[in-house]
């Protein structure tokens, strides 16, 4: 079993759909929560972070992170066009610098 | 310009020949990290270096080897490079005292024949 399970999709919604994308993971250790995300032919690039649980914001994104069931979740407000990527989320648990990758979401917004 | 840059972006060789992927970063992160990815595998770890002294292995070492040549310099090698090694190679810094949030290059996509 993966450290952190992730359903590849794809996930297709209309633009202006609210979307959710959502990892499992099951190292108790974990502390520190990212999400990345990654355009087709390019590296990935950091999106949010978060330090155990709860939430935080940042524009039409929200990262929230439930540790009682293990859960990791990335909402997209308002989505847009430009939001279509792979969006990978990664936790690592603060005492080392490893971090642990899902196998990333496939998400296409449509006009 | 970018904060991490890998050559070549991309690189056709033929099974058996040594090949080698370059990373500079201009971040000043000491630690830096070579990932491959392939798909449904995701991103997995293949050595890691906190420093120009200190070279680990990751998830993933055998059929590789690196090199930290400067704390901007980390190159990696492939001895030998087989059919199963094409994938997409990246390279990554990170700031131990920025929550460990890792900066990714651009990628080098590597054909094996």
């Amino acid at each position: 079993q993966k450290e952190v399970e992730q359903d590849p999709g794809p996930l297709s919604v209309p633009e202006g759909a609210i979307v959710s994308l959502n990892c499992t993971y099951s190292n108790s250790a974990f502390q520190y929560f990212m999400w990345y995300r990654q355009y087709s032919r390019k590296g990935p690039e950091l999106l949010m972070y978060t330090y155990s649980s709860g939430n935080k914001e940042d524009g039409r994104f929200t990262a929230q992170v439930d540790k009682s069931s293990k859960y990791i979740s990335l909402f997209i407000r308002d989505s847009q066009p430009s939001d279509s990527a792979t969006y990978l989320c990664a936790s690592h648990t603060g005492t080392a610098s490893k971090l642990t990758f899902g196998t990333g979401t496939r998400l296409q917004v449509t006009l | 310009d970018a904060d991490v840059t890998q050559t070549p972006r991309n690189r056709i060789t033929k099974t058996g020949k040594r090949i080698m992927l370059e990373c500079s970063q201009t971040k000043g992160h000491d630690r830096m990290y070579w990932y491959r990815q392939d798909p449904g595998l995701g991103l997995r770890l293949i050595y890691y270096s906190f420093d120009v002294k200190d070279i680990n292995k990751g998830e993933i070492s055998d059929g590789y080897s690196v090199s930290r040549q400067a704390q901007a310099k980390f190159s990696l090698s492939l001895e030998s490079a087989i059919p199963n090694q094409t994938a997409l190679y990246f390279c990554a810094t990170s700031d131990p005292h920025a929550q460990e949030t890792q900066y990714f290059g651009p990628g080098t996509r590597l054909l094996v024949l």
